[in-house]
């Protein structure tokens, strides 16, 4: 099975400042890497699929860059609507399609 | 618009069954892959299962094989998860997904509508 290992797995951030998020893959899953964002009590929400496309109604200052196994998600202006946790996944070739363990953003 | 509500949320004790139901609307159900994700309390996602958007192909993570079966029915725009052979560490909060992309068996899309998510407790 293909592992995901995110980092870092907490982040603490103020309104306005630029985030990146890693993720790594176990092996090459080209660009089948797809960013979710999760708030608490919510189901997790799209945010980029195929390792760089903005998934409708994400607003721009999220973007996803990366292929093969190491991606990232950055976050260019945070607003406080964007502390959450969030999560890479792979759906590379056939099941099980992993997610990474989830990074927390933090209000600093 | 798209809309996925599962349903069977319950308390269970160890051994026994339970099945889960996720109900679709706002789209053609019969086109679609459908996946199940949970996710423990104050823990990470896990990929639980998918079924292929005509039911031929199934796959189950290894957690859950042999205990747990995924299903459709698409005349009912319903998808299910028969449990058996619950654990304790089973108890989760259970979502249902739909794959992006309609027509492909599974695979290489994400998944872009999540129903609300039902808590399963397994307790004696």
């Amino acid at each position: 099975d293909i592992q995901m290992t995110q980092s870092p797995s907490s982040l603490s951030a103020s309104v306005g400042d630029r985030v990146t998020i890693t993720c790594r893959a176990s092996q090459s899953i080209t660009t089948y890497l797809n960013w979710y964002q999760q708030k608490p009590g919510k189901a997790p929400n799209l945010l980029i699929y195929a390792a760089s496309s903005l998934q409708s109604g994400v607003p721009s200052r999220f973007s996803g860059s990366g292929s093969g196994t190491d991606f990232t998600l950055t976050i260019s202006t945070l607003q406080p609507e964007d502390f959450a946790t969030y999560y890479c996944q792979q759906t590379y070739s056939t099941p099980p399609y992993t997610f990474g363990q989830g990074t927390k953003l933090e209000i600093k | 618009q798209v809309q996925l509500v599962e349903s069977g949320e319950g308390v269970v004790q160890p051994g026994r069954s339970l099945r889960l139901s996720c109900a679709a609307s706002g789209f053609t159900f019969s086109s679609y892959a459908m996946h199940w994700v949970r996710q423990a309390p104050g823990k990470g996602l896990e990929w639980v299962a998918v079924i292929s958007y005509d039911g031929s192909n199934k796959y189950h993570a290894d957690s859950v094989k042999g205990r747990f079966t995924i299903s459709r029915d698409n005349s009912k725009n319903t998808l299910y998860l028969q449990m058996n052979s619950l654990r304790v560490e089973d108890t989760t909060v259970y979502y249902c997904a739909r794959e992006r992309s309609p027509g492909i068996t599974f695979g290489g899309v994400p998944f872009d509508y999540w129903g609300q998510g039902t808590l399963v407790t397994v307790s004696s």
